[in-house]
């Protein structure tokens, strides 16, 4: 963590509104991801961008959005179209593209 | 996509016992690197691999860089009750192993 803040850290929805999960980074990063965790599972990339205004998608991008209007955030919408979407979410942040990553605490998603 | 397959998924022990964590691509890798979570948490670092052979020791653990760059592992010596976590490896292309979960028994 260490720089890199996620808010909420629970967050409750009724199915069918699409929501908004924070993350904020003051280590003067280029590059900010998002990943999905599921209980007893790895980490599956979402999101990921590299440079401020892009961003490309990763493997289970269908039914998020995100943008990068500014380096220090890169929130992650969850939209009504995500069919699964109660899970653990967790961004990170490096200095570049491919390098060691710093995680934040992680957002718990529960759609209910 | 590039695939990292990462065994054991589940691994129990004795404390005091040894553990190891295997990770293994199709493809060379340019680095490697560890990451520990601990129940509840986040992921964090612990290592990261670049050369072919690379061997690195961080008190009980130690990291293997395979010598084709396409495999590598996670070695602790006498677990600890502070072992308890789940460990992953990832590559430079974003791709993170399903983890080991290391449940040390007192």
């Amino acid at each position: 963590d260490g720089g890199i803040t996620q808010s909420p850290k629970y967050l409750f929805r009724k199915e069918g509104q699409n929501v908004t999960l924070s993350c904020e980074q003051n280590l003067n990063h280029d590059a900010m991801y998002w990943y999905r965790q599921d209980p007893g599972q790895g980490l599956r990339l979402i999101y990921y961008s590299q440079i401020v205004n892009d961003f490309q998608k990763g493997d289970i991008a269908e039914g998020y959005s995100v943008s990068r209007e500014k380096k220090e955030s890169f929130p992650l919408t969850v939209t009504s179209a995500q069919k699964n979407p109660t899970a653990f979410y967790l961004c990170a942040s490096s200095i570049t593209g491919g390098e060691t990553q710093y995680f934040g605490p992680g957002t718990r998603l529960l759609v209910l | 996509g590039q695939q990292v397959m990462q065994i054991p998924q589940y691994q129990h022990v004795q404390e005091g016992e040894d553990f190891t964590t295997y990770c293994n691509s199709s493809t060379t890798l340019s680095n490697i690197q560890w990451y520990k979570q601990r129940p509840g948490g986040h992921p964090v670092f612990l290592i990261q691999l670049v050369k072919s052979g690379e061997v690195k020791k961080q008190k009980r653990l130690t990291f293997q860089f395979g010598e084709a760059k396409k495999n590598s592992s996670l070695h602790i010596t006498a677990t600890q009750t502070t072992d308890v976590g789940t460990y992953f490896c990832a590559a430079r292309q974003l791709t993170f192993g399903s983890g080991t979960q290391l449940t040390v028994l007192p």
